[in-house]
């Protein structure tokens, strides 16, 4: 089935430590991004990726890094640098035009122990 | 800048009543879309609607329905005969068109309704 897959579904981290979380989607879409989403707030752009090897910084980018080797494929890493890591991630991708709608992923619950 | 204000953070019915989220957005921009999305307890957002700023018909699927009118800035959804299945966060969002915006749909969110019908 067409989808995006995240994982892991929840994740424990260290203080101090850097940590990847994967996104996967075989919609063919161009365009992938990666939301924050805080208990009782809405979603805020960490980081977006329109074409392969390409990708900018969203509103919240400070302590996040992430690549695009692969059209498929959009990884999000969080460094030590992430002041308040502890937050609900979740992946999306798009065919890339503003007049089209964004799927997402189920989402990674990152917790910092 | 764009803006997204979901002045409702929390709604409780009781099952077959009627409710409307309200969603009141700022943009200078003269071609954008709105878009509303489910998030149910599992966490992945599910794609309601999407509008287009051009086309302000209101639109009815099944028990949900869409009022957009451009000159209050408002893009309200109603659902009508409420059940508990309904009960989950709902967010607006908002895209500018792609001449403004290079990236695609970077979606600009409210803070999110959470809706609580009870049986």
């Amino acid at each position: 089935d067409g989808g995006i897959t995240q994982s892991p579904k929840y994740l424990f981290r260290k203080e101090g430590q850097n940590v990847t979380l994967s996104c996967e989607q075989n919609l063919n879409h161009d365009a992938m991004y990666w939301y924050r989403q805080d208990p009782g707030q809405g979603l805020r752009l960490i980081y977006y990726s329109q074409i392969v090897n390409d990708f900018q910084k969203g509103d919240i980018a400070e302590g996040y890094s992430v690549s695009r080797e692969k059209k498929e494929s959009f990884p999000l890493t969080v460094t030590s640098a992430q002041k308040n890591p502890t937050a609900f991630y979740l992946c999306a991708s798009s065919h890339g035009t503003a007049n089209t709608e964004a799927f997402f992923g189920q989402g990674t619950r990152l917790t910092v122990v | 800048a764009q803006k997204v204000t979901q002045a409702q953070t929390e709604i409780s019915v009781v099952e077959k009543e009627d409710v409307t989220l309200d969603c009141v957005y700022e943009t200078r921009d003269t071609t954008y879309y709105l878009f509303w999305y489910k998030q149910p307890p599992s966490g992945e957002l599910v794609f309601l609607i999407r509008r287009n700023s051009f086309d302000e018909q209101n639109e009815i699927s099944g028990r949900y329905s869409w009022n957009f009118q451009k000159s209050t800035s408002s893009f309200n959804f109603t659902i009508t005969a409420s059940q508990v299945v309904d009960s989950a966060v709902y967010f607006c969002a908002l895209s500018e068109s792609f001449m403004n915006n290079n990236a695609g749909n970077m979606l600009t969110f409210g803070g999110g309704t959470r809706l609580m019908v009870k049986p």
